[in-house]
């Protein structure tokens, strides 16, 4: 079954500093997606990259996805404070289910 | 922005009670998902539901849960006798289109804030 996984477990940074977080992947996907959770909140839906593309981007996000290797990234440049929550990456093969990794705590610090 | 809502924000039930859980999905979506995270953990696809039925369900999913749309606006997530290990965080999630297809699908889920399930 697919199943994503995020690294590191906890990152955490200065402010104004680059965050990067991986997620990786075993099967065949359709697309990927990122999502954010603040503590104890609901999923926040960021970024959706497709099995044909290698790169995206949202203001301050950019979304790599290498289906070679079976994995993604999501790079978060000039972080703030507010940045701080849970990421998670999703992802999506032939059927309607998300299968979320264990995500990623990005602490960033003011 | 159109956004999805769900009710209670946390729902307190004794263990064998039925809970209902209630969730308004985005008006001009056809897809409409349940997942749960229990504390600590991963986020976990319960079911999916689309033109009046089930289109999957997960190994969780199984005779103590249900799902309906009993009307043009309302999803709902029903556990006839909740136990325990119920206790989580339940999402509701809808989308414009499925992810089922043979070419390269798009399918952009928006979850709602979530209800707090707690069994006693």
């Amino acid at each position: 079954s697919q199943q994503g996984e995020e690294d590191p477990q906890a990152l955490s940074i200065q402010e104004g500093e680059n965050a990067t977080m991986n997620c990786s992947y075993k099967t065949s996907i359709n697309n990927l997606q990122w999502y954010r959770q603040n503590s104890g909140r609901g999923l926040v839906h960021l970024i959706l990259i497709r099995s044909n593309e290698r790169e995206k981007h949202s203001g301050r996000l950019r979304v790599t996805l290498d289906t070679s290797k079976k994995s993604s990234s999501l790079l978060i440049t000039a972080s703030r404070a507010a940045d701080t929550a849970s990421y998670f990456c999703a992802s999506q093969g032939g059927s309607e289910k998300l299968v979320f990794g264990k995500g990623t705590k990005l602490t960033v610090n003011p | 922005e159109p956004e999805v809502t769900q009710t209670p924000s946390h729902q307190v039930t004794q263990m064998g009670q039925e809970v209902i859980l209630r969730c308004v999905p985005i008006s001009n979506h056809l897809y409409f998902y349940w997942y749960r995270q229990i504390l600590g953990q991963k986020v976990e696809f319960l079911v999916s539901f689309y033109n009046n039925e089930i289109s999957e369900k997960s190994e969780i999913f199984d005779d103590q849960f249900s799902v309906e749309r009993p009307d043009g606006s309302n999803f709902t997530l029903k556990i006839r006798s909740t136990k325990l290990e119920d206790s989580a965080m339940y999402f509701c999630a809808s989308s414009e289109e499925g992810g089922g297809y043979t070419w390269v699908g798009y399918n952009e889920q928006f979850f709602g804030p979530g209800t707090r399930l707690t069994v006693l």
